[in-house]
């Protein structure tokens, strides 16, 4: 059974720093990882799709990395901004999407 | 606007009531899901139907019923409605179980008093 781990849960940072999100999972046998970002009272975003052949995506400020070997992937978000405080998850694919927890970063002015 | 949309975004009801939640997508894709997220914001897959045809079904009480009339639609039926049932339920679709375009509606919150 996939469990999917995120550290950490949360995450408060002044804006214009680097930062990185882990994730974690126990079934490395997937098709592919997903980070998608959630605002408060809203649905799911999909940011970032890496299939299992690769190593990273990047779309803008984003850059996702996955090592399926050993059950990992990171979002590193750059120059981060106050509107990128939300929620990201990340779900790896194997059969159906299984989310982890999520962490909730805050960008401060 | 291309988009999932699902209503109501808010229902409000007592324990022991039917409820239903329409699902509507107008990507072209073949593939929806329903996903709940609980109080602690854990988000679980419920139903998936690719082609009207239901390929995931996790262990969700039978009564949650979910109904695909064509593969734009997927809607959700509640019966009996228990306050454990209370959360924020997503639908969602993709092009293919592969999850490549993967998109979600904003939710309906349900609460059950």
């Amino acid at each position: 059974k996939q469990e999917v781990t995120q550290i950490p849960a949360a995450l408060s940072v002044p804006e214009g720093e680097n930062l990185v999100l882990n994730c974690s999972f126990t079934d490395s046998a997937i098709y592919n990882l997903q980070w998608f970002r959630q605002d408060p009272g809203k649905g799911l975003t999909s940011l970032l799709l890496i299939q299992s052949s690769q190593r990273e995506q990047t779309s803008g400020r984003l850059n996702a990395s996955l090592d399926k070997s050993s059950g990992r992937s990171t979002l590193y978000i750059a120059a981060s901004q106050p509107g990128d405080s939300a929620t990201y998850l990340c779900a790896p694919k194997a059969g159906k999407l299984i989310f982890g927890q999520g962490t909730t970063l805050q960008v401060k002015p | 606007d291309t988009a999932v949309s699902q209503t109501p975004k808010y229902l409000v009801t007592q324990m022991g009531n039917d409820k239903s939640i329409k699902c509507e997508q107008n990507l072209g894709h073949d593939t929806m899901y329903w996903y709940k997220q609980d109080s602690k914001k854990f988000l679980k897959i419920m139903f998936s139907y690719n082609n009207k045809e239901l390929i995931i079904n996790e262990t969700v009480p039978n009564r949650f019923s979910p109904k695909s009339p064509d593969k734009a639609h997927l809607n959700l039926h509640i019966n009996s409605l228990e306050l454990g049932d209370s959360a924020v339920y997503f639908c969602a679709s993709s092009q293919g179980s592969g999850g490549v375009g993967y998109t979600f509606g904003s939710g309906t919150r349900l609460t059950v008093v």
